[in-house]
C-alpha cells in the first residue's frame, strides 16, 4: 500500500498569512493527488485534484504542485474561514489512503 | 446542484449487520464510480471501498480492513449506492460518508462528498 506522510500535523497561522503544507508518498503516484479541506462537524470538500488543479469554486489563494512523491498545498493570504483540517489522498492505485490530517488553527 | 444524502446509520451491537443508503442527485450518476469513506470520531478519513460503473461491470475494490466483510452495490433505476456491513466490530464505529468519484486522465478522485451518517457498534 502507499503511504502518506502529511506535514506538518499541525500549525498556527494568522489571518493573512501564507501557509504550506506538505504531503509525501511512500512511491511515487504521477500527480494523482487531491487535497481536501474539513472543518468541524462537516463533510470533507475537495481543493485541488491532480496535484495542481482548482477545482470548479475554490478560491484562488489556494493553490498546488507537485509530481511523483512530494506535494505541497498552499494557501497565499489565510482568511478567517481558511481554519480547517486538511487531507491529502493519492488515487493512483488501491488502496486509495489519505494523509493523516494537518490542522490549521488560528494563531 | 450534485447531491448525495446518507441514511441507514444508527446503533448497532458487535456482530451485527447495517446497511447504508446513499441518495444521488444532479449528475448522472450511472456514469460516475462512486465511493465509502469513513471517518471515527476525532480520527482521520479512511477510505473503505470503491463501485465503478456499468461500463466496468460495477466491479469493485475494498480496503483490507473491511474486505469480506462490506459489499458496496448500487441501483441506476433509483439513482441510489449502497453499503452492506456485517460482523460489526467497535473498530468499524464511525461516520460513513459517500462521494462520488469523477475522472482525472484515466484514474477516478472523489470529487462531492454527502453529509454523511454516524455508525456506532457497541454493546
Amino acid at each position: 500500500d502507499i503511504q502518506m506522510t502529511q506535514s506538518p500535523s499541525s500549525l498556527s497561522a494568522s489571518v493573512g498569512d501564507r501557509v504550506t503544507i506538505t504531503c509525501r508518498a511512500s512511491q511515487r503516484i504521477n500527480n494523482y493527488l487531491v487535497w481536501f479541506q474539513q472543518k468541524p462537524g462537516k463533510a470533507p470538500k475537495s481543493l485541488i485534484y491532480a496535484a495542481s488543479s482548482l477545482q470548479s469554486g475554490v478560491p484562488s489563494r489556494f493553490s498546488g504542485s507537485g509530481t511523483g512523491t512530494e506535494f505541497t498545498l498552499t494557501i497565499s493570504s489565510l482568511q478567517p474561514e481558511d481554519f480547517a483540517t486538511y487531507y491529502c489522498q493519492h488515487y493512483h492505485s488501491y488502496p486509495l489512503t489519505f494523509g493523516q490530517g494537518t490542522r490549521l488553527e488560528i494563531k | 446542484e450534485v447531491q448525495l444524502v446518507e441514511s441507514g446509520g444508527g446503533f448497532v451491537q458487535p456482530g451485527g449487520s447495517l446497511r447504508l443508503s446513499c441518495a444521488v442527485s444532479g449528475f448522472t450518476f450511472s456514469e460516475h464510480y462512486m465511493d465509502w469513506v469513513r471517518q471515527a470520531p476525532g480520527k482521520g478519513l479512511e477510505w473503505v471501498g470503491r463501485i465503478r460503473n456499468k461500463a466496468k461491470r460495477y466491479s469493485t475494490e475494498y480496503a483490507a480492513s473491511v474486505k469480506g466483510r462490506f459489499t458496496i452495490s448500487r441501483d441506476e433505476s433509483k439513482n441510489s449506492l449502497f453499503l452492506q456491513m456485517v460482523s460489526l466490530t467497535t473498530e468499524d464505529t464511525a461516520v460513513y460518508y459517500c462521494a462520488r468519484a469523477s475522472l482525472d486522465s484515466g484514474n477516478y478522485y472523489s470529487d462531492d462528498w454527502g453529509q454523511g451518517t454516524l455508525v456506532t457498534v457497541s454493546s
